[in-house]
């Protein structure tokens, strides 16, 4: 069963912390990205990965950075943490091509 | 950029089709993808279609392409309470490299009435 897992299903931080949300897949996928999911915008690209120590900004990229040290593994970092970066988190995994990405259960953050 | 497009809110009864619509503006698209969120959890991917096929069936789910519009629809027969969710639609264009980006679209709550 193909999983991608991420380490905290809700979190709340307070404003200027540095906030570190992880996110695993055991599929030995290529890509992995991360999202953030707000009411009535859908979800938006924040980073992409398509391989150890590759990144690429996705459409949202300011006030984050990413970390990808291993295959399985992928970081999103907020590094001083803003009240408008208060959101559901969704980190993906695919292999390169049209299939199918896989989705972990999100992450809801909440910055006060 | 590329910008794809859904309605917020569809309400049906129990039994009845469902029809969920979204635009696209990327004539370059090569895949679109219909995604199901439910309440707490993850998107989970339903179907996908090929840009260059008009129709896609696999059980109750029927998707519709029309390419020169760029519109695409995803009906769901005998709509069930268990198909209450959030579905976006999602475009895969011609980016190149290894990846496969996606462009989501805002999605569509269906709430089925019993």
């Amino acid at each position: 069963d193909v999983k991608v897992t991420q380490s905290s299903r809700y979190l709340v931080k307070r404003t200027g912390e540095k906030v570190f949300l992880e996110c695993v897949q055991d599929m030995d996928h290529e890509n992995m990205f991360w999202y953030r999911q707000d009411p009535g915008l859908g979800l938006r690209l924040i980073y992409f990965s398509y391989d150890v120590k590759m990144k690429e900004k996705g459409d949202i990229p300011e006030g984050y950075s990413v970390s990808r040290e291993k295959k399985e593994r992928f970081s999103l970092i907020l590094e001083s943490a803003s009240t408008n970066q208060t959101s559901m988190y969704l980190c993906a995994s695919s292999q390169p091509g049209p299939g199918e990405q896989y989705f972990g259960p999100g992450t809801r953050l909440t910055v006060t | 950029g590329e910008d794809v497009e859904q309605s917020l809110f569809l309400s049906v009864r129990e039994g009845d089709s469902s029809v969920i619509n979204c635009t696209y503006t990327d004539s370059s698209s090569t895949y679109l993808y219909w995604y199901k969120q439910e309440p707490g959890a993850g998107l989970q991917l339903l179907t996908y279609i090929f840009s260059n096929m008009d129709m896609k069936q696999d059980q109750r789910l029927t998707v519709l392409l029309n390419k020169k519009d760029k519109h695409l629809s995803l009906r769901i027969a005998d709509t069930q309470t268990g198909d209450s969710a959030i579905y976006f639609c999602a475009e895969r264009g011609n980016y190149g490299g290894a990846t496969n980006k996606l462009i989501f679209g805002t999605g569509t709550l269906l709430a089925v009435q019993p």
